[in-house]
């Protein structure tokens, strides 16, 4: 089955620490593959698509497709991007996301 | 724009109960998906409509679950005769075309006694 992978359910950093959030995916096709960031008691929102190779609040994102990987990065965490962090890919289809169960960032400070 | 809308934000129903939430899109956007989440896990498709058609219902439960987006009004998910394992959060998102960013709802959290 396709799946969107995101092996830790939560990340402990402290500030100024460089974040990389793991997201992998398994699919034989093309994927379109996004970020969606959800800050506390706020809706989820998209932070990046793979197609506009944007760096948006200091993220960056990168496709690999040998590794079928979309990891997230940013070098230095900030505490307001405290959030859960949900991978998710368009397989198929793109309107039918497919969402990994979610990464929660924890930037102390 | 007010974004997507949701209502009611809560739910709570015995089991056997009816459940009905809706989700109003964005001003413009005639696509509408529904997701569940279940504690712990990610968001799972459950459907997409257009304006009066189910377009992809593929996620949907066979039984006791429906959706509508009619002409006019917002956009309905009906799960009859709840039982315990309906408990989830359930998002709607929009988006303007098929292949647009989706624009989520800020969830509605059904709680089934």
């Amino acid at each position: 089955a396709q799946r969107v992978t995101q092996p830790e359910k939560l990340l402990s950093v402290f500030k100024g620490a460089p974040v990389e959030l793991k997201c992998n995916y398994s699919y034989s096709g093309s994927p379109e593959l996004f970020w969606y960031v959800q800050y506390s008691r706020q809706r989820l929102q998209l932070l990046l698509r793979h197609i506009s190779r944007e760096s948006i609040k200091g993220f960056t994102a990168d496709l690999n497709k040998g590794e079928t990987s979309f990891h997230l990065k940013k070098p230095f965490a900030q505490e307001e991007d405290s959030a859960m962090y949900y991978c998710a890919s368009g397989m198929d289809s793109s309107y039918k996301l497919i969402f990994g169960s979610g990464t929660r960032l924890l930037v102390r400070p | 724009n007010a974004g997507v809308m949701q209502n009611p934000r809560h739910l709570v129903r015995r089991r056997g109960q009816e459940a009905r939430l809706r989700c109003s899109p964005m001003k413009g956007h005639s696509h509408v998906y529904w997701y569940r989440q279940l504690p712990e896990e990610g968001l799972k498709f459950m459907v997409y409509l257009q304006k009066e058609n189910i377009i992809d219902e593929s996620g949907m439960p066979k039984e006791r679950f429906s959706a509508e987006f009619p002409k006019e009004g917002p956009s309905i998910l009906r799960i009859q005769q709840v039982v315990r394992g309906d408990s989830a959060a359930y998002f709607c998102a929009s988006s303007p075309l098929s292949v647009n960013e989706q624009f989520f709802g800020p969830g509605t959290r059904l709680t089934v006694l």
